[in-house]
């Protein structure tokens, strides 16, 4: 067991380029949660996947945010046109049954928007 | 809407002494989270809270949860340098976190 690993760490971009991170869950573990967090703040919840079914989406999740599972192991969020107001740290987590959904948390992307 | 309300925000406090963070939320929920932050870092799991009145205790931390009156608390005792960090509140399956309560332990 390694842990939630999530790639890359960091990230520049320019406003108007696609960005596309990925996860890695605990490999037992079949639900998976993203995050995002700004400066001084709680993690807010984005959306999760039980195995490939995306189950849950926030309103925080605009039309330019994606996010797969495609075979219920690892998940990847893409934004789209990328704005500045999207910096942010981008924290991923997984969950079981087995441990009353308590969801460990991965390194995190942080992702800058010049 | 669900909020998650801690407090205080900001606390700075001596090794050695005794505090209380506090954890309100506005609905019911059947399960409390208690995490922390080191700068820069990512969240560490401290407790889950399944059932009213549950308490555990890891080292110098101690949570509760009283599900009636939609309280947890996160007592320190003794508190040492090493305890300084953020320390968030959570609930829900899919996790609404509070604020954060940064803690500063000064020696």
């Amino acid at each position: 067991d390694t842990g939630v690993s999530q790639n890359p760490r960091h990230k520049i971009t320019k406003r108007g380029q696609n960005v596309t991170f990925r996860c890695d869950p605990i490999s037992e573990h079949n639900r998976l949660y993203w995050y995002r967090q700004t400066l001084g703040q709680g993690p807010e919840f984005l959306t999760y996947f039980q195995n490939e079914a995306q189950l849950e989406k926030s309103r925080l999740l605009s039309d330019r945010f994606s996010a797969e599972r495609p075979k219920g192991s690892f998940s990847t969020l893409e934004i789209q046109r990328t704005e500045q107001g999207d910096s942010a740290m981008y924290l991923c987590a997984s969950s079981s049954s087995g441990t009353a959904y308590e969801q460990y948390f991965g390194p995190g992307t942080r992702l800058t928007v010049t | 809407e669900l909020k998650v309300e801690q407090n205080p925000l900001f606390l700075s406090m001596q090794e050695g002494k005794n505090y209380t963070i506090y954890c309100n939320y506005s609905t019911t929920s059947d399960r409390l989270y208690w995490y922390r932050q080191d700068p820069g870092k990512s969240l560490e799991s401290l407790f889950v809270l399944l059932s009213n009145g549950a308490v555990k205790q890891e080292g110098r931390l101690m949570a509760s949860l009283d599900t009636k009156a939609r309280l947890s608390t996160l007592h320190i005792t003794a508190a040492v340098h090493d305890l300084s960090a953020t320390y968030f509140c959570a609930v829900t399956g899919k996790l609404i976190f509070g604020q954060g309560t940064t803690l500063q332990v000064k020696p």
